[in-house]
């Protein structure tokens, strides 16, 4: 079946340090790939999402780039701020179907 | 944007009561609803999908008689936990998405605290 795996956290940086959380995924086909950010007490929001090879998704000074060579969509974020702080679920799906999650990131940012 | 609510946001019931969280869709007529619950520190599990007038499809462990879905309009589902117990304490997302799409909107959450 297809599975979701993620850096284990927690990741804790220094503000304004460059952040890499590596997202891996076993699927049959080309799914759709996702990043979602769930900030203390609240439920998730879409952060970004490729649908194709190669497709960079992009938002917020967050990226990642569907890599079908390695299976791979690494979320990355150049210069991180406190409010960065949240933990990220890498995600995957094909079409409508059901959305497959990692077990998810922790991510605090320290001033 | 989409927006979908959850109600209440947080609710505290004593062992052997049953609770209702209403998820809903603000502004966006949603065919599908998923819901989900999550443990502390762990990833979002799948309980079950309903579609709009028909009956809720349950993941495997879910028990359907334990854990009600009603998805009776294209705004609004309910996810009814029976004869809570203090296992059944958790966060549950709810999570919508419209016909023809395939990007899903997660509500806020609500923590059910059973006693």
């Amino acid at each position: 079946g297809n599975s979701v795996t993620q850096m284990e956290g927690p990741v804790t940086l220094s503000e304004e340090a460059f952040l890499t959380i590596n997202c891996t995924y076993t699927a049959t086909g080309y799914p759709s790939l996702f990043w979602y950010v769930q900030y203390p007490g609240e439920g998730l929001q879409l952060l970004l999402k490729a649908t194709k090879a190669d497709d960079k998704g992009s938002n917020k000074g967050f990226e990642a780039t569907y890599r079908k060579e390695t299976t791979s969509f690494h979320l990355e974020k150049g210069s991180v701020q406190v409010s960065d702080s949240a933990v990220y679920f890498c995600a995957l799906n094909f079409g409508n179907e059901k959305l497959t999650f990692g077990t998810g990131t922790r991510l605090t940012i320290i001033p | 944007g989409a927006v979908v609510s959850q109600h209440p946001s947080r609710v505290i019931c004593k062992s052997g009561t049953s609770v209702k969280i209403e998820c809903r869709s603000l502004d966006f007529q949603a065919t599908t609803m998923f819901w989900y619950r999550q443990f502390p520190k762990k990833s979002l599990m799948l309980m079950a999908t309903s579609n709009e007038g028909s009956k809720a499809t349950y993941e495997q462990g879910v028990e359907k008689d334990k854990f009600l879905i009603n998805h009776a309009s294209l705004t609004l589902s309910t996810l009814t936990v029976t004869s809570a117990h203090p296992e059944d304490s958790s966060f549950y997302i709810c999570s919508a998405r419209a016909l023809n799409s395939y990007e899903q909107y997660f509500g806020p959450g609500t923590r059910l605290t059973v006693t």
